[in-house]
């Protein structure tokens, strides 16, 4: 079963534009990722977050985690076309199911050039 | 490029049939992961490997085993298939961090 609830569904953008993607999840966690996927290839890590941090950067990439909310938000700022996929955010809870990660249904981000 | 190759990109078979899917982890890394991709179940956890113990269980039908041999590649063994276990499977692995690597993909169409 899906953990993580991602919010919206999909996003249409122009590029440039900045594009913010949104995770619910229901457990505790000891980290949350966010992993990019191309049309059905295989997924690409992009940014981890642990659970005692509550942002975090990688170049265009922008993180935040609300453990309080159980929340995450990714945000791409000045997108490019090459940027469109689809985006999974992927909590691990840690403990004896350290590595079993559980992922979200997605956003797929679709930039306009 | 991840580093994790898996074997075959794509394999069309019937119901009924059994296949073996492999994976490649990256050199050094001790953890390999099965999941599985669909329309309607998403990605979900199959299994986890260390070192060639089998370290956690998701989600796995009892159809479904796996196994990870001495030089640390992996198998993933789906017998009696049927329709709906047409999916992407993918291989992931680790060193043991929390960063995991994901291989290509195995697309499995069952007729």
């Amino acid at each position: 079963s899906q953990q993580g609830e991602e919010d919206p569904q999909a996003l249409s953008i122009q590029e440039g534009e900045n594009a913010t993607m949104n995770c619910s999840y229901k457990t505790s966690i000891n980290n949350l990722q966010w992993y990019r996927q191309n049309s059905g290839r295989g997924l690409v890590h992009l940014i981890l977050i642990r659970s005692n941090e509550r942002e975090k950067h990688s170049g265009r990439l922008r993180v935040t985690l609300d453990t309080s909310k159980k929340s995450s938000s990714l945000l791409i700022t000045a997108s490019r076309a090459a940027d469109t996929a689809s985006y999974f955010c992927a909590t691990d809870p840690g403990g004896t199911s350290y590595g079993k990660l559980t992922f979200g249904q997605g956003t797929i981000l679709t930039v306009h050039p | 490029d991840s580093g994790v190759t898996q074997t075959p990109k794509h394999l069309i078979t019937a119901t009924g049939q059994r296949v073996t899917l492999r994976c490649s982890p990256r050199s050094g890394d001790l953890s390999v992961y099965w999941y599985q991709q669909s329309l309607d179940q998403g990605l979900q956890f199959l299994i986890q490997y260390y070192n060639g113990e089998e370290r956690a269980k998701g989600n796995i039908l009892e159809r479904f085993s796996a196994q990870q041999f001495p030089d640390l590649h992996s198998e993933l063994n789906l017998s009696s298939l049927e329709l709906g276990d047409s999916a992407l499977y993918f291989c992931a692995s680790s060193e043991g961090g929390d960063t995991q690597y994901f291989g290509p993909g195995t697309r499995l169409t069952v007729l």
